[in-house]
């Protein structure tokens, strides 16, 4: 069975400032993770993905994320908040079993908040 | 192109009423999920069409929850005898064989008064 723990339900940074959403995953074989962002009353949007490449993955709007199997985690950063970042951000993880093509399990999201 | 479409995007229904929630996914993706999104239980993972193959039904919470797909195309995912905890939004998305990036539709927000 997999898992995803998000650290912090809410983070505030504010406008400028460094952003770190944390994400620790469990999972009993390589996994494929995923960072997605959820802007109110719309759908999920893929951010980016981690499948056993590169460690260092570049999304869209400035985020990146660094996948350490030795701390089980995939945390999300980005060098300078925009009032835009503030959304949700959900971290999920695939078994990878199916080519990271089944079902994902969800973190219980961070809700970003941004302070100008 | 097009992406997840969902309709309706909104439906309130009578507890004890059946309901039947549509997902159109993007042309030529052969994967298909459908996902539930609650305030209590964040997002979960229901039912995944991935084409000929029987589905992995794994996720669906109980037997009132049943779920088809058409022509290897759109799906419908249909709530038998609605109960107030079935009020949530349903996602739907899709991908492409063997791609682990999954596209998501708006959602329906389904209310069960």
């Amino acid at each position: 069975a997999q898992s995803v723990t998000q650290l912090g339900s809410h983070v505030s940074v504010s406008e400028g400032a460094l952003v770190l959403l944390r994400c620790n995953y469990s999972s009993s074989v390589p996994p494929y993770l995923f960072w997605y962002v959820q802007y109110p009353n719309q759908g999920l949007q893929l951010l980016l993905k981690y499948t056993s490449a590169a460690t260092l993955v570049k999304g869209i709007n400035g985020f990146e994320a660094e996948f350490k199997k030795s701390e089980t985690s995939f945390h999300l950063t980005k060098p300078s908040a925009h009032m835009s970042d503030a959304a949700e951000y959900f971290c999920a993880v695939s078994d990878g079993t199916g080519g990271g093509a089944d079902g994902l399990t969800f973190g219980k999201g961070t809700h970003l908040i941004i302070q100008p | 192109g097009a992406g997840v479409s969902q309709s309706p995007s909104n439906k309130v229904t009578e507890k004890g009423k059946d309901v039947e929630l549509r997902c159109d996914p993007i042309s030529g993706h052969t994967a298909l999920y459908w996902y539930r999104q609650s305030l209590g239980q964040g997002l979960e993972f229901l039912i995944y069409f991935q084409g000929n193959s029987a589905p992995d039904k794994s996720g669906l919470p109980s037997d009132r929850f049943s779920a088809e797909r058409t022509g290897g195309s759109v799906s419908t995912l249909t709530i038998q005898r609605t109960q107030q905890e079935d009020s949530a939004v349903y996602l739907c998305a899709s991908s492409r064989e063997g791609q682990g990036e999954q596209y998501f539709g708006p959602g329906t927000r389904l209310t069960v008064t």
